[in-house]
C-alpha cells in the first residue's frame, strides 16, 4: 500500500524559514507524482498554495515555493508569519487514476 | 461564479447507504476532473476518487473500492458520491474537488457535506 509521508508537526520562528517534506513509502517523489500542498486552518476549507510541483497557485504569496529536493517534495516557507501557522497537506499522483495525500503537517510559528 | 454547490448534511445508522451530490457551475462541467476528498473530526484528508465528467469514467482509492461509486449527470452539471455499508468511520465531511487537468492543480473546493454515521 502506496503511503505517503509527511513530518507529524513542525515549528518555525517568525520571520524564519521552514521546510517541509513529502516522501513516499515506494520510492522516490518526483515531477510525474505532480506534488501539491494544501494548506488548512482549523474549521476552513483546504487552500490550494502549490499544484504541479512548483507552481504557486493564483493569489499565493511568493514566501511559500515548491520544489523537489533530492528524493522528495517540498514546500518552502521564507519569512514565516503568524497567519502561516496551519495544517498542510501534500497530494501526490501516484499513477493509474490515483491520488495520496500525505498524513499532515502542524505547523506552529512561535 | 465558478463554484461547487454540495448538498445537505446526512445522518445515517450502520449498514446503511447515503448520496451526496455536487453541483458545479460558472464553467464548462465536462472541461474538468471531479474529485471526492473526505476529512474525519479531527483528522486529515483523504482521497476518496475521480470522475471525468466528460467520459464518466471513475477510479477509486484502494480502501474504498466496493463501497463507493461516483456517477455524474452532464444534464444538470452534477456529480454524485454514493457510500455504502457505512460505518462509524465513514463519519466526515466530504467534499468535492475540480481539477484542472492540463494543470494537475485542485484549483475549486467545495464546501463539505458532514455525513454522520451513527445509531
Amino acid at each position: 500500500q502506496t503511503v505517503v509521508t509527511q513530518e507529524p508537526s513542525f515549528s518555525v520562528s517568525p520571520g524564519g524559514t521552514v521546510t517541509l517534506t513529502c516522501g513516499l513509502n515506494s520510492g522516490s517523489v518526483s515531477t510525474s507524482h505532480y506534488p501539491s500542498w494544501y494548506q488548512q486552518t482549523p474549521g476552513q476549507p483546504p487552500r490550494t498554495l502549490i499544484y504541479s510541483a512548483n507552481v504557486r497557485s493564483f493569489g499565493v504569496p511568493d514566501r511559500f515555493s515548491g520544489s523537489i529536493l533530492g528524493n522528495q517534495a517540498a514546500l518552502t516557507i521564507t519569512g514565516a508569519q503568524a497567519d502561516d501557522e496551519s495544517d498542510y497537506y501534500c497530494l501526490l499522483y501516484i499513477g493509474r487514476g490515483i491520488w495520496v495525500f500525505g498524513g499532515g503537517t502542524k505547523l506552529t510559528v512561535l | 461564479q465558478v463554484q461547487l454547490e454540495q448538498s445537505g448534511a446526512e445522518v445515517r445508522e450502520p449498514g446503511a447507504s447515503v448520496k451526496i451530490s455536487c453541483e458545479a457551475s460558472g464553467y464548462t462541467f465536462i472541461n474538468y476532473y471531479i474529485h471526492w476528498v473526505r476529512q474525519a473530526p479531527g483528522q486529515g484528508l483523504e482521497w476518496v476518487g475521480i470522475i471525468n465528467p466528460s467520459s464518466g469514467k471513475t477510479t477509486y482509492g484502494q480502501k474504498f473500492q466496493g463501497r463507493v461509486t461516483v456517477t455524474r449527470d452532464t444534464s444538470t452539471s452534477t456529480v454524485y458520491m454514493e457510500l455504502s455499508s457505512l460505518i462509524s468511520e465513514d463519519t466526515a465531511v466530504y467534499k468535492c474537488v475540480r481539477e484542472d487537468y492540463d494543470s494537475r492543480s485542485f484549483d475549486l473546493w467545495g464546501p463539505g457535506t458532514m455525513v454522520t454515521v451513527s445509531s
